[in-house]
């Protein structure tokens, strides 16, 4: 049973370009969520979603930011017109149906840098 | 606003020694907590969970302590070892995550 998979896990931007991180949840999990870790920082929660719904993006900045877990294939973080700033390690994790929130099974993450 | 803290963002032990990691949390109506560890160049991965309405969790080396009238919890990891060294995280409700204390183990 294949766990989390991301990727790219690496990925390298200049500045003003899209970057897309995509996440496949472990099979049987319809929950996944992304977060963020800067260097030396603790993750910070950006959105969960389940098959086709957000279910809260409180985390996600307004601006350039968004995701997708369509009904076929991983889901899609998406970031538009990069900056430095958004340099970090995503990660993405996935939880079956009954956990709603609570143990989360963690990808490697993807990192990317933004020239 | 709702907020899970660490105490002390790196701690040293000797092997073999047990260590404490502590965490704060400031949502009285947290009911659910997680103890995650990061290995460097790695995702989290589940180490323990508490709920509300326990006190004290043991498992396998590691005991996870909450104290809900102070807001405080912590990890215990019993006759630490090389391999345990790595970022401890704790989350509530898996959603919220406190900066992180990093575990070095001296041989």
């Amino acid at each position: 049973n294949a766990g989390v998979m991301q990727n790219p896990r690496h990925l390298v931007r200049r500045r003003g370009q899209e970057a897309r991180l995509r996440c496949s949840p472990m099979k049987g999990h319809s929950h996944v969520y992304w977060y963020r870790q800067l260097p030396e920082e603790g993750l910070k929660f950006m959105v969960y979603l389940q098959k086709e719904n957000i279910i809260d993006e409180s985390g996600m900045p307004k601006e350039r930011f968004s995701a997708e877990f369509p009904k076929e294939g991983p889901s899609i973080l998406r970031i538009q017109q990069v900056v430095r700033g958004d340099s970090a390690a995503y990660f993405c994790a996935s939880s079956p149906p009954s956990a709603q929130g609570h143990e989360q099974f963690f990808g490697p993450g993807t990192r990317l840098t933004v020239l | 606003g709702e907020s899970v803290g660490l105490h002390l963002p790196t701690l040293s032990v000797q092997e073999g020694d047990n260590s404490i990691i502590n965490c704060a949390y400031s949502n009285s109506a947290s009911d659910y907590f997680i103890w995650y560890k990061q290995e460097s160049g790695k995702g989290p991965q589940f180490i323990i969970d508490i709920r509300s309405n326990m006190d004290k969790r043991q498992g396998q080396r590691v005991t996870v302590l909450l104290n809900k009238t102070v807001k405080h919890l912590s990890l215990q990891i019993a006759a630490t070892q090389p391999g345990d060294s790595a970022v401890y995280f704790c989350a509530e409700k898996g959603l919220v995550f406190g900066k992180g204390t990093r575990l070095s183990v001296i041989a």
